[in-house]
């Protein structure tokens, strides 16, 4: 059974950077891409980027200049990072796995609230 | 990116009620749409994908259809398990995109 558990920082100030790890239990780490995904409180879902085993990555154009997806394949792991956060970066973030490059998601981590605040 | 508008945004149904939820792309996007329920507090749980093909434990109740840029999630006989948020997703292209929502609250 495939699951992925997430942590990080809960609590950022303006300007801080994000950090979160997402670490994959069960099935491949191969095949697949690995996904960041965020929702603000009461809103919808913003893909942010995705990166497989092999490092290559996609992101969304609108955060891309602050975000940063890596991959460490000896802990089944990946991390985001976003740089220079605001208050519009509040919401809960979530990691998951896409079927392939640019995919739907049939696993997703627990999901962790990032506020920032002054 | 492609625009995901999903109708309406609020839905009020009984149970045993037959739901019908749309979701609407800016450009045509083929069959490369998922569904997903997410219940206050979880992460979305998905549904189906390629528009149409049912997750493996979903129940059969649950039913997706369209292609090109108009789409329907079909709940055939809502339970109140189904009282949840659900939501469209294209992965046609780069942005990935979601639609907005659509809330199904009882009635």
């Amino acid at each position: 059974q495939v699951q992925l558990q997430q942590w990080g920082a809960g609590l950022l100030k303006p300007s801080e950077t994000l950090s979160l790890t997402c670490a994959v239990y069960g099935g491949s780490f191969s095949g697949y891409y690995w996904s960041w995904i965020r929702q603000p409180p009461g809103k919808g879902l913003e893909w942010i980027g995705e990166i497989n085993r092999g490092g290559d990555t996609n992101y969304n154009p609108s955060l891309k200049s602050r975000v940063t997806i890596s991959v460490d394949t000896s802990k089944n792991q990946f991390t985001l990072k976003l740089r220079s956060v605001t208050a519009a970066d509040t919401a809960v973030y979530y990691c998951g796995r896409g079927y392939g490059s640019g995919s739907y998601y049939n696993y997703w981590g627990q999901g962790t609230l990032v506020t920032v605040s002054s | 990116d492609i625009q995901m508008t999903q109708s309406p945004s609020t839905l009020s149904a009984s149970v045993g009620d037959r739901v019908t939820i749309t979701c609407r792309a800016s450009q045509s996007i083929s069959s490369w749409l998922a569904w997903y329920q997410q219940k206050p507090g979880k992460a979305p749980k998905l549904l189906i994908q390629k528009a149409s093909s049912l997750e493996s434990g979903v129940p059969s109740r649950f039913s997706g259809s369209g292609s090109g840029t108009e789409f329907t999630l079909t709940i055939s006989s809502l339970q109140p398990d189904d009282f949840a948020t659900y939501y469209c997703q294209q992965y046609y292209s780069y942005s990935l995109t979601f639609g907005g929502g659509t809330k199904v609250e009882i009635k």
